[in-house]
């Protein structure tokens, strides 16, 4: 079965640390993505990798950065954590029929 | 730019068929997910659509027309555990190989 691993399921951080979240896919997938959800929202793309160093902004990449320096981990960075951030943070590995498997999700709360 | 639009919820009974609509616009149409998510939980897929017509997964069928800009996703016999978020996801060619998700339309079923 396919998976994708997110480090963790919850984290309460306070404004102005840095944040980071851990996503870990064992499909050999070469596209990783990084959403947010948020109630009203929904889905949202944050950033996405098409190979190991290489990155693409999405709809609301301000305030996050990115690292993927091996194929199968894809590490969302907030570096400085403000409460707006405050959200479901999912992670997606993509195959190559183009559908997306998410890891469970990180809920992260800045106080 | 894209716009993906779907109910935001929507009830029935046990046994009953529903039907959930989405209307999209995009530049670079080129493909449509069905994705069910449960409470608490990663969205999970359902169905893809790239050509013309209807899908049929057991239960569950997906309907496009391109021409239209227009899928449904429709559930038969319906049961309890059917509730959950249902997203619509569209790929476009502009946006790289990201999904572009609709808000998503939560189905609560009732006995």
């Amino acid at each position: 079965d396919v998976k994708v691993t997110q480090s963790s399921r919850y984290l309460v951080k306070r404004t102005g640390e840095k944040v980071f979240l851990e996503c870990v896919q064992d499909m050999d997938h070469e596209n990783m993505f990084w959403y947010r959800q948020d109630p009203g929202l929904g889905l949202r793309l944050i950033y996405f990798s098409y190979d190991v160093k290489m990155k693409e902004k999405g709809d609301i990449p301000e305030g996050y950065s990115v690292s993927r320096e091996k194929k199968e981990r894809f590490s969302l960075i907030l570096e400085s954590a403000s409460t707006n951030q405050t959200s479901m943070y999912l992670c997606a590995s993509r195959n190559r029929g183009g559908v997306l498997t998410f890891g469970a999700g990180s809920r992260l709360t800045v106080l | 730019g894209q716009n993906i639009d779907q109910p935001t919820e929507m009830t029935a009974t046990e046994g009953a068929i529903v039907q959930i609509n989405c209307t999209y616009q995009t530049s670079g149409f080129n493909g449509l997910f069905w994705y069910q998510q449960h409470a608490g939980e990663a969205p999970t897929f359902l169905s893809y659509n790239v050509l013309d017509g209807l899908e049929e997964k057991g239960r569950f069928s997906s309907f496009l027309s391109r021409s239209k800009g227009y899928s449904y996703l429709l559930l038969k016999e319906l049961q309890m555990k059917d509730s959950a978020s249902y997203l619509c996801a569209v790929r476009d060619v502009q946006a790289g190989t990201a999904l572009i998700f609709g808000k998503g339309t939560t189905l609560s079923v009732s006995s």
